[in-house]
């Protein structure tokens, strides 16, 4: 089955960086976009990026655009997020998700647990 | 930005009974809305896509409706397990996706 799993979150302080993996398993990594959708504690669901399957298109949403990068490692089925000049308004727990299908239609279908990102001083 | 806006804030019902949840866009996003619904401590879950398809796995008991700016998930007869809350997504104006506030299903 589909498995998801996130990984590298913490506590970090504002303007400091951090890197989110997510490990892909159950399915043909390479076939799919992959997402980055994040929900801040006790609020609602925001998209945060998108990459095509073979990491040649990339789309961030506006408030991380120019501090986040998305990544894709298909040799190893796993998807990255590099976080830079964090801000409190970043502390969110980070899902990553898998698109619906092959040219990125972003639906997401699978979804991992998340790992949580708080930013403290 | 797509303003996604959902009503009720929060619905309380029996179970068996039908509920209906309301997704308002704030301009037109043709049929390209899906709804997710999502449980305390774990990920959303696909329920709905294109506002009328059935993601793989969920019950008939979910169905989507509406296009244009007005849509609707409605259970037909809730399951204990369907208490949980809903959100509304768009795709129309990619990359700028968007999502509703969430309504609350909870149990009266």
């Amino acid at each position: 089955q589909v498995q998801l799993v996130e990984s590298g979150g913490g506590v970090v302080q504002p303007g400091r960086s951090l890197r989110l993996s997510c490990a892909a398993s159950g399915f043909t990594f390479n076939n799919y976009a992959m997402h980055w959708v994040r929900q801040a504690p006790g609020k609602g669901l925001e998209w945060v990026a998108v990459i095509s399957t073979d990491g040649s298109d990339k789309h961030y949403a506006d408030s991380v655009k120019g501090r986040f990068t998305i990544s894709r490692d298909n040799s190893q089925n796993t998807l990255h997020l590099q976080m830079n000049t964090l801000r409190a308004e970043d502390t969110a727990m980070y899902f990553c998700a898998r698109d619906l299908s092959r040219a990125a239609r972003y639906y997401f279908d699978s979804w991992g647990q998340g790992t949580l990102v708080t930013g403290s001083s | 930005e797509i303003v996604l806006t959902q009503s009720p804030a929060t619905l309380s019902l029996s179970p068996g009974e039908r509920a209906t949840l309301s997704c308002r866009a704030s301009q037109s996003v043709s049929s390209h809305l899906a709804w997710y619904q999502q449980k305390p401590g774990q990920a959303p879950r696909l329920l709905i896509y294109d506002a009328s398809n059935r993601a793989t796995g969920i019950p008939a008991r979910f169905s989507g409706s509406g296009s244009g700016t007005d849509f609707t998930l409605t259970i037909s007869s809730l399951e204990p397990e369907d208490f949980a809350v809903y959100y509304c997504q768009q795709r129309s104006d990619w990359p700028r996706i968007t999502f509703g506030q969430g309504t609350r299903l909870e149990i009266k």
